[in-house]
């Protein structure tokens, strides 16, 4: 079985203030890893996978297989960040079943 | 791009009364899949489907049928809606390239009484 865990229901930040969103998973496979953000009345878009250790709006996630965690990073927060996150797994080769975590809201304070 | 059309957008339903809805993809993307998205759950998959009836269950299958008699659409079917079925729901499409991003719809929000 694949599980996804975000422990956190709800961050706050100030603005210029670093973030981590935390994201744990359980898989016996090869997994591959997405962070997802939804905006305020948006459909959910992908912000960054793990494949591609690319940064997307200043975040970064790096896996750490020995933690089994994805976690997201930014250094610096912004208001426009204010949005529910989503980690999700899928079997590595992609096109199965999808987990998604319960989801982290991130509230920036100006 | 890929887009990704559903409809209804809204609707509001009694308990039993069946209901589809649709789902359609404007590119020839093989793998479609349904969510539901509740408060404090986050998404949880319905049901998906790799290609042309194939089809697989995902975490909540229990009181939905889909069907995938052609590409461009996956229906997501409810034969006698309940309460507990009161969601918002969200079809999805892998796009090509093998980077298996998730292209969402729009969403319908459904509520059962």
């Amino acid at each position: 079985a694949q599980r996804v865990t975000q422990p956190e229901k709800l961050l706050s930040v100030f603005k210029g203030a670093p973030v981590e969103l935390k994201c744990n998973y359980s898989y016996s496979g090869s997994p591959e890893l997405f962070w997802y953000v939804q905006y305020s009345r948006q459909r959910l878009q992908l912000l960054l996978r793990h494949i591609s250790r690319e940064s997307i709006k200043g975040f970064t996630a790096d896996l750490n297989k020995g933690e089994t965690s994805f976690h997201l990073k930014k250094p610096f927060a912004q208001e426009e960040d204010s949005a529910m996150y989503y980690c999700a797994l899928t079997p590595y080769g992609g096109y199965q079943k999808v987990t998604f975590g319960t989801g982290t809201k991130l509230q920036v304070i100006p | 791009e890929a887009q990704v059309t559903q409809n209804p957008r809204y609707l509001i339903t009694v308990t039993g009364k069946k209901l589809t809805v649709t789902c359609s993809q404007n590119m020839n993307h093989e793998y479609m899949s349904w969510y539901r998205q509740d408060p404090g759950l986050g998404l949880r998959q319905i049901y998906y489907s790799m290609n042309v009836e194939v089809t697989d269950k995902g975490d909540v299958p229990e009181g939905y049928k889909v069907s995938r008699k052609e590409k461009r659409n996956f229906p997501l079917i409810l034969e006698s809606p309940s309460p507990n079925q009161t969601s918002l729901y969200f079809c999805a499409i892998v796009g090509t390239g093998h980077t298996y991003e998730q292209y969402f719809g729009p969403g319908t929000r459904l509520t059962v009484t």
